[in-house]
C-alpha cells in the first residue's frame, strides 16, 4: 500500500518570500514517482513538478523545486519568490511501479495564501 | 490537444435519480482515473483503468457506483440511485503508463471536473 501525508492544512506566506510545503510518503515499492499539483480557487488541477525515486538530483521547474530526501521519505515542494497567484491548494501525489498497476494516490493537500 | 474533457460541468439532480458522468481522455493515454473531491474527504481515487480494464476499484463507495470504459476514448461513471452525500466534484484524469510498466513517472492530466449536487 502507498500513503501520502501532508501535515500542514494551511499556511500564510508573504509575497516574494519562499515557502516550503511538506510531504511524506510511505511505500514498499522500490521504484516510484512523486508529483505536486496546484488547485487554484477556480478548481482545475495543474501539474507542477515530479521526482523519480532513482533521480539523483532534485527536480526544478521555474520557481518550483522539490526537496527530495529518500531516506526520510519526504518530498517537500519549495516555491521561491511567492506571487499572489500562488494562492491555492497544493497536493502531493505518488505513483508506484507495483502499486495496483501504477495508480496515482494523493495526500490531503495544503492551502497556501500569499499576502501582499 | 484538447486535454481531458468531462461532461457535464455541472449537474443538479434529485435524490434517487440516475446520474452519468462522462470523460474523454487525452488521445494516446492508456491510464484513466476517476476521483471524487469533497471538503471532508479530500481527493479520493474511485477507480483506475489501464488499457480500458479496471485495475483498482477499491475506492468505489458502494454498489450504487459503477464505471465503464468501453474504448480508449470514453469512460463513464454512473451513480444509481443518487443520494445527497454523493454531492462532490468528480474529476477524470488520464496519463501514459500503467499496468506495471516503467512509465510510472508519467503525470496525470485532469479534466475540469463535474460539480454534482444531489438535492
Amino acid at each position: 500500500a502507498q500513503k501520502i501525508t501532508q501535515t500542514q492544512p494551511g499556511m500564510f506566506v508573504q509575497e516574494k518570500e519562499a515557502v516550503t510545503l511538506d510531504c511524506t510518503y510511505d511505500t514498499s515499492d522500490p521504484s516510484y514517482g512523486l508529483f505536486w499539483y496546484k488547485q487554484p480557487s477556480s478548481g482545475e488541477m495543474i501539474f507542477l513538478i515530479y521526482q523519480g525515486s532513482y533521480d539523483q538530483q532534485n527536480a526544478t521547474e521555474g520557481r518550483y523545486s522539490l526537496n527530495f530526501q529518500k531516506a526520510r521519505k519526504s518530498a517537500n515542494l519549495v516555491i521561491s519568490a511567492s506571487q499572489l497567484g500562488d494562492s491555492a491548494m497544493y497536493f502531493c501525489a505518488m505513483r508506484g511501479l507495483k502499486a495496483a498497476g501504477n495508480k496515482l494516490t494523493f495526500g490531503g493537500g495544503t492551502r497556501v495564501l500569499v499576502k501582499p | 490537444d484538447a486535454g481531458v474533457i468531462q461532461s457535464p460541468r455541472h449537474e443538479v439532480t434529485e435524490m434517487g435519480q440516475e446520474v452519468t458522468l462522462r470523460c474523454k481522455p487525452i488521445s494516446g493515454h492508456n491510464s484513466l482515473f476517476w476521483y471524487r473531491q469533497t471538503m471532508m474527504r479530500g481527493l479520493e481515487l474511485l477507480i483506475y483503468f489501464n488499457n480500458n480494464v479496471p485495475i483498482d476499484d477499491s475506492g468505489m463507495p458502494e454498489d450504487r457506483f459503477s464505471a465503464k470504459m468501453p474504448n480508449a476514448s470514453f469512460s463513464t461513471l454512473k451513480i444509481q440511485p443518487s443520494e445527497p452525500r454523493d454531492s462532490a466534484v468528480y474529476f477524470c484524469a488520464s496519463s501514459l503508463g500503467g499496468g506495471g510498466t516503467g512509465e510510472y513517472l508519467a503525470e496525470a492530466f485532469f479534466g475540469q471536473g463535474t460539480r454534482l449536487t444531489v438535492v
